[in-house]
């Protein structure tokens, strides 16, 4: 039972354009989301947060949006940069244990 | 460095041998949790401690598998009579309480990645 879904396994943009990751969720109890980076051989890297009493949130280059009554998110990222290029994880806490619920992960590629 | 560290970064052993995984939260972190991660999925739970207390385990975790956080500090986890379906990284992640308050996430360390022959 895959609660967290990102549909697209990979995605490729040109340097200096958006690039957008989505991620759909199946369970209408998740009330905060969180966006992951992660390179080869090491761990995921906090990128961004949102509540679900926000339907955006930025921080510099990146921003997260969250429609709730479709269960969906995305991460914008503009500009994308060659050093984005990484998988990136939607993920929600599934309790108030902080278990995160990860989607498979999409790869971006930026390429120059 | 105040980082989430773990140890070994890779390990190679044979099918039926026992691996043990160190991992060292953030030294004020309360929380600790260890997650495996297969090729093209994501990280999936394994176990939660708060402090020593080990207070949920995922179905994943077999009866091969133990973790254990014996001072509210370090963790380690053991697998005994390891199997080639055992081969994944090993992540191990903290956090100082309710994460959201602050608006972050859990904190990962580089990963242990185990190989069974």
């Amino acid at each position: 039972d895959q609660q967290v879904k990102q549909n697209s396994p990979s995605l490729s943009v040109q340097e200096g354009r958006i690039s957008i990751l989505n991620c759909d969720y199946t369970n209408s109890m998740f009330d905060y989301f969180l966006w992951y980076k992660k390179y080869p051989a090491e761990g995921p890297t906090f990128l961004i947060s949102i509540s679900s009493i926000k339907d955006k949130n930025e921080d510099g280059r990146f921003t997260v949006f969250l429609n709730k009554s479709a269960k969906h998110l995305s991460l914008h990222i503009v500009p994308s940069q060659p050093g984005d290029s990484a998988v990136y994880f939607c993920a929600a806490p599934s309790s108030n244990t902080g278990k995160l619920i990860f989607g498979q992960g999409t790869t971006l590629q930026v390429k120059p | 460095d105040t980082g989430v560290s773990q140890d070994p970064r890779h390990k190679i052993t044979k099918r039926g041998q026992n691996v043990t995984f160190r991992c060292d939260p953030i030294s004020e972190h309360n929380r600790l949790y260890w997650y495996r991660q297969t090729l093209g999925q994501g990280p999936e739970f394994l176990t939660y401690f708060q402090n020593e207390a080990q207070l949920e385990k995922s179905r994943l975790l077999s009866d091969r598998f133990s973790a254990e956080r014996p001072k509210g500090s370090f963790s380690t986890l053991e697998i005994q009579r390891t199997e080639q379906g055992d081969s994944a990284m090993y992540l191990c992640a903290s956090s100082l309480g309710w994460f959201g308050q602050a608006g972050t996430g859990l904190f990962f360390g580089s990963g242990t990645q185990l190989s069974v022959l």
